[in-house]
């Protein structure tokens, strides 16, 4: 079955503690972005890929880091998380630019 | 100005009519547009895209496109209790590292049976 895939689905954490929010797809996508969605503020990019070992910023980049080793994994790292970075974090992927998203499951993180 | 507004809702109307939901953009170099459904504490997924100028028909669904007044529109006839949820317009606007989506913050539709 074609999907993205997020781990874990829900995380609590503590201010500080370094976590990594898995995303893999298996439709040898191209390109992979992850979001954060808050009320009334929608969904927002906080970076995306456009291949192997090419990222880029979106609107939302501080605090978060990404790398894209594989093609079909694109994880999310927390350095350092903080309150403000509870959220609700989808990872989304594309066959080429200008298509649509088909996003993973989502990601509950809370961070107290 | 936010590069993509949508209506936040609610918007209610009865089982059987025509929900009409709008969108914004200001980027004039926009060159394809999106409209997701996504039900509470789900995923978003994608029900119709646009690249031209005019109408779109999938099913019950039509979106709409107006490049030169810069807005988008789906319109959902026969509306039905399971359309009920927040729909998310989806903008692709080209960036210096590429491309970005910038998604509205979506319009909540409820559905009254």
């Amino acid at each position: 079955e074609a999907q993205v895939t997020q781990n874990p689905r829900y995380l609590i954490t503590v201010t500080g503690k370094k976590l990594t929010v898995t995303c893999s797809q298996n439709m040898n996508h191209e390109y992979m972005s992850w979001y954060r969605q808050d009320p009334g503020l929608g969904l927002r990019q906080i970076y995306y890929s456009m291949n192997v070992e090419v990222t880029d910023k979106g609107d939302v980049p501080e605090g978060y880091k990404v790398s894209r080793k594989e093609k079909r994994n694109f994880p999310l790292i927390l350095e350092s998380p903080s309150p403000n970075q509870t959220s609700l974090y989808f990872c989304a992927s594309s066959p080429a630019k200008n298509t649509e998203a088909f996003f993973g499951q989502g990601t509950r993180l809370t961070v107290v | 100005q936010k590069e993509v507004e949508q209506n936040s809702g609610p918007l209610s109307v009865p089982e059987g009519a025509i929900a009409s939901l709008n969108c914004t953009y200001s980027d004039r170099g926009s060159q394809s547009f999106f409209w997701y459904r996504q039900y509470s504490g789900k995923s978003p997924e994608l029900i119709m895209f646009i690249y031209s100028n005019g109408d779109k028909e999938d099913g019950r669904f039509t979106a709409q496109l107006n490049k030169a007044s810069q807005y988008v529109s789906l319109l959902i006839r026969d509306s039905q209790p399971s359309d009920s949820a927040t729909y998310l317009c989806a903008v692709n606007m080209f960036s210096t590292g590429g491309f970005k989506t910038i998604f509205g913050a979506g319009t909540r539709l409820f559905v009254k049976a």
